[in-house]
């Protein structure tokens, strides 16, 4: 079954530190997604990205973040200058399609933990 | 939007079937209704989707009443793999999916 790889699975960073997270979406997948949980709290909806561009943004999602789909097959997420409420749980999606009829494949996560 | 409303939290015993029940009173008519299951620490998964009546795949099955003001998902025999959180999800919201708090479902043998 086709799934949605991330790297890494755990990372650690201090406090205004840069780091980029990692996916490989399902690969005849047009539509990717960002998303964060942070411990015990719902899953939040970051970003979604489609057609090389941004197609929507929560208000979560400010200048520290960045998206980019560097080549065929990853979609990373940046963050610019971590802090420590950036501690969460990420994770990508992607979808062959947009709508509510359509099933989003979400990947395993990323545990990012800033100290 | 619509908003939804599922208990917090439900435990089971393995073998025993288990209904979720989430409260969408204000759906609309071209809202569809779907589950997504997630384990401790690990992505959201799609459980199954409906419009209206009744939807079964091989994981569970989705009961629609003729107002679907609200919706049930159904699991059958559930194991103790089955404890994680259901999400009901419905409607569209753009470009994105919104998450409510869900229903932990704790399974004990």
């Amino acid at each position: 079954e086709p799934e949605v790889t991330q790297t890494p699975s755990h990372q650690v960073t201090q406090m205004g530190q840069e780091v980029i997270l990692r996916c490989v979406p399902i690969s005849n997948h047009l539509y990717f997604y960002w998303y964060r949980q942070i411990l015990g709290q719902k899953v939040e909806f970051l970003v979604s990205f489609y057609n090389n561009e941004i197609s929507e943004k929560s208000e979560i999602f400010d200048d520290q973040f960045s998206v980019e789909r560097p080549d065929g097959s990853n979609f990373t997420l940046k963050i610019r200058s971590t802090k420590l409420e950036d501690s969460a749980m990420y994770f990508c999606a992607s979808s062959s399609s947009q709508g509510q009829n359509t099933e989003a494949f979400f990947g395993q996560g990323t545990r990012l933990t800033v100290v | 939007l619509a908003k939804t409303t599922q208990p917090i939290s439900m435990d089971s015993y393995e073998g025993q079937e288990v209904n979720i029940t989430c409260s969408h009173n204000n759906i609309a008519t071209n809202d569809y209704i779907t589950w997504y299951q997630q384990f401790p620490s690990q992505g959201p998964r799609f459980i199954i989707q409906g419009y209206k009546t009744k939807v079964t795949n091989e994981v569970a099955s989705l009961f629609i009443p003729a107002d679907r003001k609200s919706s049930t998902l159904s699991l059958p025999r559930v194991s103790l793999s089955d404890t994680a959180v259901y999400y009901c999800l419905v409607g569209e919201y753009g470009n994105k999916l919104v998450f409510g708090a869900g229903t932990i479902l704790r399974v004990k043998s």
